[in-house]
């Protein structure tokens, strides 16, 4: 089946505990992203990859830490986690560099820092 | 900057009710636009996209949506809701040349049975 698997689903942590969330795709695809939802804000991107070693920034970037070193695979790193981060993050993938196409969305991971 | 306005937070409408929903980007170049759906406790899919050729575009269950390019607007439509709609509703924007997909704020519609 066609998906992308985020890991942990959720999450509590202290603030200033290393983490990371790790995002799969099956589907080959090239392009992957990683947003944050909160309320009234909609989604924003944190980082993007459009294939293997290249990733950028998105508007929110500021205390994450992304790395693309197969294809399949996009963890999410917060080296020193904040309350701020508190937030429910969506990995996401779509086929060629760039999201033109259809994005396949994971099925989120709620994070909480105290 | 790039930017997505949606105008609406939160609608509510009665069942068989039409639908339109505001969507409003600042890019001057070209765009691929996009609305996606989240249905309650679960991740977004998309409805309906555009990228270029016939400015009104169809989508899944129903919606529609109309690229007005002097409007820079994407509004998204449904001749008839249902209970069933019931979700919350992101315009997104891509501008073509790199990897940014801009979401706006979201629209919660409620529908009522």
């Amino acid at each position: 089946e066609a998906q992308v698997t985020q890991n942990p689903r959720y999450l509590i942590t202290v603030t200033g505990k290393k983490l990371t969330v790790t995002c799969s795709q099956n589907m080959n695809h090239e392009y992957m992203s990683w947003y944050r939802q909160d309320p009234g804000l909609g989604l924003r991107q944190i980082y993007y990859s459009m294939n293997v070693e290249v990733t950028d920034k998105g508007d929110v970037p500021e205390g994450y830490k992304v790395s693309r070193k197969e294809k399949r695979n996009f963890p999410l790193i917060l080296e020193s986690p904040s309350p701020n981060q508190t937030s429910l993050y969506f990995c996401a993938s779509s086929p060629g560099k760039a999201p033109g196409g259809e994005l396949f969305f994971g099925e989120g991971s709620r994070l909480t820092v105290l | 900057a790039q930017s997505v306005s949606q105008h609406n937070h939160h609608v509510i409408l009665s069942e068989a009710a039409s639908l339109e929903l505001g969507c409003n980007y600042s890019y001057g170049g070209t765009v691929n636009l996009f609305w996606y759906v989240q249905y309650p406790g679960q991740h977004l899919q998309l409805l309906l996209k555009y990228f270029s050729g016939d400015p009104l575009v169809k989508g899944i269950k129903g919606f529609e949506a109309e690229f007005i390019k002097s409007k820079f607007s994407f509004n998204l439509r449904k001749p008839s809701v249902q209970w069933s709609d019931t979700a919350e509703y992101f315009c997104a924007v891509n501008n073509n040349q790199g990897g940014k997909l801009i979401f706006g704020q979201g629209t919660e519609l409620s529908v009522k049975p």
